[in-house]
């Protein structure tokens, strides 16, 4: 069966640091990868996806970036963390193999905090 | 653009008294309505998929049904287990790495 790993869960980060989030995907190959942003009241807002190794694309301009260096890793980055980076991310899954299977799988989240 | 709506915000049922959850959706040609629950502090997991107006779906305590503007959520006889935010989500047929997502309702469930 597929797995979702995304760590850490929880991070208190100074204003201006680097941030690394990471997720890797275990029991299925090719998958689309997705980085959401989760703020209290506010549905989930989809920061980047990736359908291939160093294919992504970008939602919303930000503070961010995401690389895929592997077939199933997914990496969240920023060079310097602003206050406003604090909130609840969120990585997923869902199936490469075509469109009509498209529901996303979620990991854990990582509840970010920029202090 | 797409929208969803979920209705209402909150809800709090008494154990064993059933009532639905309303996601309103505007989507230009729909490839498929999600549903997830998640827990505080948790990711969304994974409930149901709709594809087309007048598909129902069931789950345990949870039926889920879909209508060319509306989905609801039914639940029936709920229990405290079931105290979680369900979130509602839509993907359009041209882009389909794209899911929309509404604000999710908070349900509690007291014994």
């Amino acid at each position: 069966s597929q797995t979702i790993h995304q760590w850490p869960a929880t991070l208190v980060q100074p204003v201006g640091s680097p941030l690394s989030l990471e997720c890797t995907v275990e029991g299925t190959s090719n998958p689309n990868l997705y980085w959401y942003r989760q703020a209290a009241g506010r549905g989930l807002q989809l920061l980047f996806y990736s359908i291939g190794i160093d294919q992504i694309s970008s939602e919303v301009p930000q503070n961010l970036s995401a690389s895929r260096p592997q077939d199933r890793q997914f990496i969240l980055s920023s060079k310097k963390l602003l206050l406003s980076d604090s909130g609840f991310y969120l990585c997923a899954w869902s199936s490469g193999a075509g469109p009509t299977n498209t529901e996303a799988f979620f990991g854990q989240g990582t509840r970010l905090t920029v202090v | 653009e797409d929208q969803v709506t979920q209705s209402p915000e909150a809800l709090r049922l008494q154990e064993g008294e059933s009532s639905s959850l309303n996601c309103s959706y505007t989507v230009s040609g729909l490839r498929g309505l999600f549903w997830y629950r998640q827990d505080p502090g948790k990711g969304p997991e994974f409930l149901f998929t709709l594809y087309s107006a007048g598909e129902e779906k069931e789950k345990e305590r949870l039926k889920a049904t879909l209508t060319k503007k509306e989905s609801f959520l039914h639940i029936t006889a709920p229990k405290p287990e079931d105290s979680a935010t369900y979130l509602c989500a839509v993907q359009a047929a041209w882009g389909y790495q794209k899911v929309t997502f509404g604000t999710g309702t908070k349900l509690q469930v007291i014994p």
